[in-house]
C-alpha cells in the first residue's frame, strides 16, 4: 500500500534550467495539494489540483510555475528557468476527499518531498 | 485571517522527562488545528487533530494536544520525551471557509531530545 511518491528526490539544476517534480498520489485519491519548505520554514501552500483541474493556484509564484494533474499519471510541478531562490523541499499531499468538511476523517498524506538545488 | 504562531523554535529536553510545545491560533471563526511531525529528509506525518468533537486530542506516540479557546492555543504535550520523538514539529490550522482544504503551517519547533 505504497503512499504518496515523489520523484525524484533530490534535484540539481542550474540557472535558467527547467525543473519538473513527479508526485503519484496514494491510490484512489484524487485530489493533489502541492507545498514549499524554504529552509528554516514551514511549508507554505502552493497549489491545488483534482484531476485534469487546477482548484487553486493562490500560492503559485506568478511567473514560471506551472502545475497539472493529467487523468492518467502523476502530478507535475513544472519550474521553468530556476533561479536560487528557488532551492527548497518541494511536498506533494494527497486526500481521498477535498471538500473541508469531508477531509477532516482522511487528511493530507504527504509524501517524502523533492529537494531542489539551483546552483 | 487564520494563521498560526509557534512561540519556540528550538526545545531541547531530557530523555524521560515532559515536551511542551507552544502554538497558538488565530482564526475568525471555529477552527480545525493539526500536529504534523518531520523527520529528517522525510515528509510529513499527522500527529493529531483537532475538529471540535473533544478539546483534548490524543495522538500516535503518547502525544495529545488541549485545545484552549479562551487562550487560542493547541500545545503538544507527552509525558516522557523519547530518543526517537526528536523532529520538527508543525502546528497547522486549516484556512477557508471553502472547499480548498489549504494548511496554514507554522514556522515549526526543533524538538532535541538529549540522552
Amino acid at each position: 500500500n505504497a503512499g504518496v511518491m515523489q520523484n525524484p528526490r533530490h534535484l540539481v539544476r542550474r540557472r535558467g534550467q527547467e525543473a519538473r517534480l513527479r508526485c503519484s498520489p496514494m491510490k484512489g485519491h484524487s485530489h493533489v495539494y502541492w507545498y514549499r519548505q524554504l529552509p528554516e520554514e514551514g511549508l507554505k501552500f502552493m497549489v491545488y489540483l483534482q484531476k485534469e483541474n487546477i482548484i487553486d493556484e493562490s500560492g503559485m509564484p506568478k511567473e514560471r510555475f506551472s502545475a497539472e494533474f493529467p487523468k492518467e499519471g502523476p502530478s507535475i510541478l513544472r519550474i521553468q528557468q530556476v533561479v536560487r531562490g528557488d532551492s527548497a523541499a518541494y511536498f506533494c499531499a494527497s486526500s481521498l476527499e477535498g471538500e473541508k468538511m469531508k477531509w477532516y476523517n482522511s487528511p493530507l498524506h504527504f509524501g517524502n518531498g523533492t529537494r531542489l538545488t539551483v546552483t | 485571517a487564520q494563521s498560526v504562531t509557534q512561540l519556540d523554535s528550538h526545545v531541547s529536553v531530557s530523555e524521560g522527562t515532559p515536551v511542551l510545545l507552544r502554538c497558538n491560533y488565530s482564526s475568525s471563526y471555529s477552527p480545525s488545528l493539526f500536529w504534523y511531525v518531520q523527520h529528517p529528509n522525510k515528509g510529513l506525518q499527522l500527529l493529531l487533530k483537532y475538529t471540535s468533537a473533544a478539546t483534548l486530542v490524543k495522538g500516535i506516540n503518547g502525544f495529545e494536544a488541549e485545545f484552549k479557546k479562551s487562550e487560542t492555543s493547541f500545545h503538544l504535550t507527552k509525558p516522557s520525551a523519547h530518543m526517537s520523538d526528536a523532529a520538527e514539529y508543525f502546528c497547522v490550522v486549516i484556512l477557508g471557509s471553502g472547499n480548498t482544504g489549504k494548511l496554514i503551517f507554522g514556522q515549526g519547533t526543533t524538538l532535541q531530545v538529549k540522552p
